[in-house]
């Protein structure tokens, strides 16, 4: 069965820090591989996907980036944080593009 | 803009009750739709997917969709206190993403 993990779990940086989160997927090859953000009390807002190594699409301009540099691993990335970057993130996975599967998340508050 | 549109709550049903968690969608080319529940401080976790008109059941759970009303729901019967999260619907559209909807969350009370 195919797993997923996120690390870390939770994070607290400062603002102007840079970021690494990094997402994980075992039991499976060439998923397609997302990043949402859910900021306290919103809805999901899809950041970054991936359909393979080094193909990366992004739905929202801002100052985050990302990267996959194999095939089950998909890393969301920062030069600066900005307070308006806090929230939940989520990496999910799936084969088909409808059907997702969420990992943990990571909870990032920026002070 | 593509939209998935839900009541956010809360939606209060006592223990045992049917709980009627409901959904609207803009885009017509949707063709597959899904519910996920949240529990709070978790990620969501894929409990059912609908792709045809009708009614779809699992469990304690049915899935209704009507794409001529662009309406989805979710019933949950017999309900039960750890059923009390954030369900949020989602629709894969012609833009091939996932639009989710903001959630509705539910509280079963015992």
């Amino acid at each position: 069965s195919q797993t997923i993990h996120q690390w870390p779990a939770t994070l607290v940086q400062p603002v102007g820090s840079p970021l690494s989160l990094e997402c994980t997927v075992e039991g499976t090859s060439n998923p397609n591989l997302y990043w949402y953000r859910q900021a306290a009390g919103r809805g999901l807002q899809l950041l970054f996907y991936s359909v393979g190594i080094g193909q990366i699409s992004s739905e929202v301009p801002q100052n985050l980036s990302a990267s996959r540099p194999q095939d089950r691993q998909f890393i969301l990335s920062s030069k600066k944080l900005l307070l308006s970057d806090s929230g939940f993130y989520l990496c999910a996975w799936s084969f088909r593009p409808d059907e997702q599967y969420f990992g943990p998340g990571t909870r990032l508050t920026v002070t | 803009q593509k939209e998935v549109e839900q009541n956010s709550g809360p939606l209060s049903v006592p223990e045992g009750a049917i709980a009627s968690l409901n959904c609207t969608y803009s885009d017509r080319g949707s063709q597959s739709f899904f519910w996920y529940r949240q529990y709070s401080g978790k990620s969501p976790e894929l409990i059912m997917s609908i792709y045809s008109n009708g009614d779809k059941e699992d469990g304690r759970f049915t899935a209704q969709l009507n794409k001529a009303s662009q309406y989805v729901s979710l019933l949950i019967r017999d309900s039960q206190p750890s059923d009390s999260a954030t369900y949020l619907c989602a629709d894969h559209n012609a833009g091939n993403m996932l639009t989710f909807g903001g959630g509705t969350r539910l509280m079963v009370k015992p």
